[in-house]
């Protein structure tokens, strides 16, 4: 069936290091990939979507490119700041047809001033 | 400014007893969904609707009923209220297959069974 994993419960960083977040899914057909942010108290928002059309999506500094060939949409950042400390959920519209937003269960950041 | 909108935000309720979750959207979209959000398990789908008068089972259906009466609202009901069934729970409501398919989060309503 369809799945979305995010392998990283917990990464904790200092500003301005590079931040990675590894995402894998498994459906049939081609997908539409997003990576969502929540911020503590608050409901999880859209942080950017990425398309088999043009493979990327970029918000905010971060970045997203989807593999088709490894089906991954990795998320990354150059330099993080203190504000991205969140967390992180990569996930994916079944393809079914049902419309099903599908979680990873999630990453948390931690950035350290 | 198009929202999603959940009452209360913070519940308690005994064992055995009836909860009812409410939603609110001004998005205008057809497809609404309710997630519960558990340490280690990210977003779970309970129920969706693809409109009113519609409802569908999600992956964890078990215990819950969803009611659609109109475009704008979805409630989620717990008829019989167990400890297992404390959580955060979020509503959403978006369009997929439309340009702009993003799905909009409310703030979450925080159900504790005591």
């Amino acid at each position: 069936g369809d799945s979305v994993i995010q392998m990283q419960g917990q990464v904790t960083l200092s500003e301005n290091d590079f931040l990675f977040i590894n995402c894998t899914y498994s459906t049939t057909g081609y997908p539409t990939l997003f990576w969502y942010v929540q911020y503590s108290g608050e409901g999880p928002q859209l942080l950017l979507q990425v398309t088999t059309a043009n493979n990327k999506g970029s918000s905010r500094g971060f970045e997203a490119t989807y593999d088709k060939g490894t089906t991954s949409f990795h998320l990354q950042k150059t330099s993080v700041q203190e504000i991205d400390s969140a967390v992180y959920y990569c996930a994916m519209i079944a393809s079914s047809g049902s419309w099903q937003l599908i979680f990873g269960s999630g990453t948390q950041l931690t950035v350290m001033p | 400014e198009a929202a999603v909108t959940q009452s209360p935000r913070n519940k308690v309720a005994v064992t055995g007893g009836k909860v009812t979750l409410s939603c609110n959207q001004t998005n205008n979209h057809n497809n609404m969904y309710w997630y519960r959000q558990d340490t280690g398990h990210g977003l779970r789908l309970i129920h969706y609707s693809y409109g009113a008068g519609s409802t569908e089972k999600g992956d964890i259906p078990d215990g819950y009923k969803a009611s659609r009466p109109s475009q704008e609202n979805f409630s989620l009901i717990l008829e019989l209220a167990t400890p297992s069934q404390t959580s955060v729970y979020f509503c959403a409501s978006g369009d997929p297959g439309t340009a702009n398919s993003d799905y909009t989060f409310g703030s979450g309503t925080r159900l504790l069974v005591i």
